[in-house]
């Protein structure tokens, strides 16, 4: 079974540019969850979809957006990048059986974004 | 204060040691607890998947939750140096995102 797999590798950009993430999911897994980390702050969360909706989002500015297509994998957009933004982004996926049986999130290895 | 709080170590043991790897919470609405191991440059792996108190094992983990005290542990058994990662403890509730411990670095000498 193939793993969360993300695209690109690496990105590099310069400030104020806009950059496109993208994430495919496990088969069968219909939730994917962005997040953030930064060298020294850990990992953050970004944004969470489910079913084609987003359904929550962590505390980041609203340039960085997403969304999820019908065979649910997922893009992330961030606009105007700032410095800051070097990092590397993870998406993780999960499925869902209903009640308790949450299902854990998997990873992929991420897409590194260096801004210069 | 963080809602979760993870020693950073580094954590240098010799191999064959049992190592003891810990996170403290502060949110009692936590309901699952998981661990993963991170290799330079990869992605988070899956290690233990608990939902209640009590111990988990497989292999040569073992996972402890005490929601009494939010209190959760990885215990790593025979530890071998290809055990040398990074360890994040993570939680969540319901579907929600995970909330991470700052990760502990882990090295196993041989």
């Amino acid at each position: 079974e193939a793993g969360v797999t993300q695209s690109p590798t690496h990105l590099i950009k310069t400030r104020g540019q806009q950059a496109t993430l993208r994430c495919s999911p496990i088969s069968g897994h219909t939730s994917v969850y962005w997040y953030q980390q930064a060298l020294g702050l850990g990992l953050q969360f970004l944004l969470w979809y489910d079913e084609g909706e987003e359904r929550n989002r962590g505390n980041f500015p609203p340039r960085f957006s997403g969304r999820q297509f019908p065979n649910y994998s997922s893009e992330l957009n961030v606009n105007a990048l700032e410095l800051e933004d070097s990092a590397l982004y993870l998406c993780a996926s999960s499925s869902y059986i209903g009640g308790n049986s949450n299902q854990p999130q998997h990873f992929g290895d991420g897409t590194r974004l260096s801004i210069l | 204060q963080k809602e979760v709080e993870q020693d950073p170590g580094p954590l240098s043991v010799p191999e064959g040691a049992i190592v003891s790897l810990n996170c403290t919470y502060s949110n009692s609405a936590f309901q699952y607890f998981m661990w993963y191991r991170q290799y330079s440059r990869k992605g988070p792996e899956l290690l233990m998947y608990t939902y209640s108190s009590g111990n988990k094992e497989d292999g040569r983990f073992t996972a402890q939750v005490d929601k009494s005290s939010k209190y959760i542990s990885l215990f790593i058994r025979d530890s071998q140096p290809s055990d040398s990662a990074t360890y994040l403890c993570a939680m969540r509730t319901g579907r929600r995102a995970l909330t991470f411990g700052s990760g502990t670095r882990l090295q196993v000498q041989p």
